[in-house]
């Protein structure tokens, strides 16, 4: 059965830094490229940033170039994502996906973890 | 970056109704076009991808059509668990948007 499960979110300040994290299973975690979805509270889906099977190839959304650092290693079967310098409208539930080129579409989702920014 | 628009944003309907939400892209994406439903408390589940195909173990009532910059998502008889919010969200090119969803709530 394939499962992500998320870790490491939480209550930070802003301008502050986190590193959630999402350890996969119950699929060949290499073959697969994997991305960052969040949600605000009542809003909708935004997608984050993506990194491919290898980890040389990354891509972000612009609200968080620069900020965040999408990285993952395949020997653990983990994805990463690095946030730093984080603001209030960084808040959000951030959920990690699985991806393949082949398929082109986001077809299991971990359960999310939450992020809050707030001083 | 492709901008994507749903309509309509809500709508509410009965169990047994036929229902059908658009989307529109802000340039041609051909089908890379998939179609999620999220309940809330819950991950976002596949229904649609590739703009009309279904994904194993998405009851055949939900049925998706379109190409190039418009989408169509059609639920045949709405059931009592199909009301939920539906994303679609395109995959031509990273950004990988998704609209900004449709709430479908009881009448």
């Amino acid at each position: 059965e394939v499962q992500l499960v998320e870790s490491g979110g939480g209550l930070i300040q802003p301008g502050g830094s986190l590193r959630l994290s999402c350890a996969a299973s119950g699929f060949t975690f290499s073959s697969y490229e994997m991305n960052w979805v969040r949600q605000a509270p009542g809003k909708g889906l935004e997608w984050v940033s993506y990194i491919s099977t290898g980890g040389s190839t990354t891509h972000y959304a612009d609200s968080v170039k620069g900020r965040f650092t999408i990285s993952r290693d395949n020997a653990k079967k983990s994805l990463y994502l690095q946030m730093t310098s984080l603001r209030a409208e960084d808040s959000a539930l951030y959920y990690c996906a699985r991806y393949s080129r082949r398929t082109a579409y986001f077809d299991y989702w971990g359960q999310g973890i939450l992020v809050t920014v707030s001083s | 970056d492709i901008q994507m628009t749903q309509s309509p944003s809500s709508l509410s309907a009965s169990v047994g109704d036929r229902v059908t939400i658009t989307c529109r892209t802000s340039q041609s994406i051909s089908s890379f076009l998939n179609w999620y439903q999220q309940k809330p408390g819950k991950a976002p589940k596949l229904l649609i991808f590739a703009a009309s195909s279904l994904q194993t173990g998405v009851p055949s009532r939900f049925s998706g059509s379109g190409s190039g910059t418009d989408f169509t998502l059609t639920l045949s008889s709405l059931q009592p668990e199909d009301f939920a919010t539906y994303y679609c969200q395109q995959s031509f090119s990273t950004p990988f948007t998704f609209g900004p969803g449709t709430k479908v709530d009881v009448k």
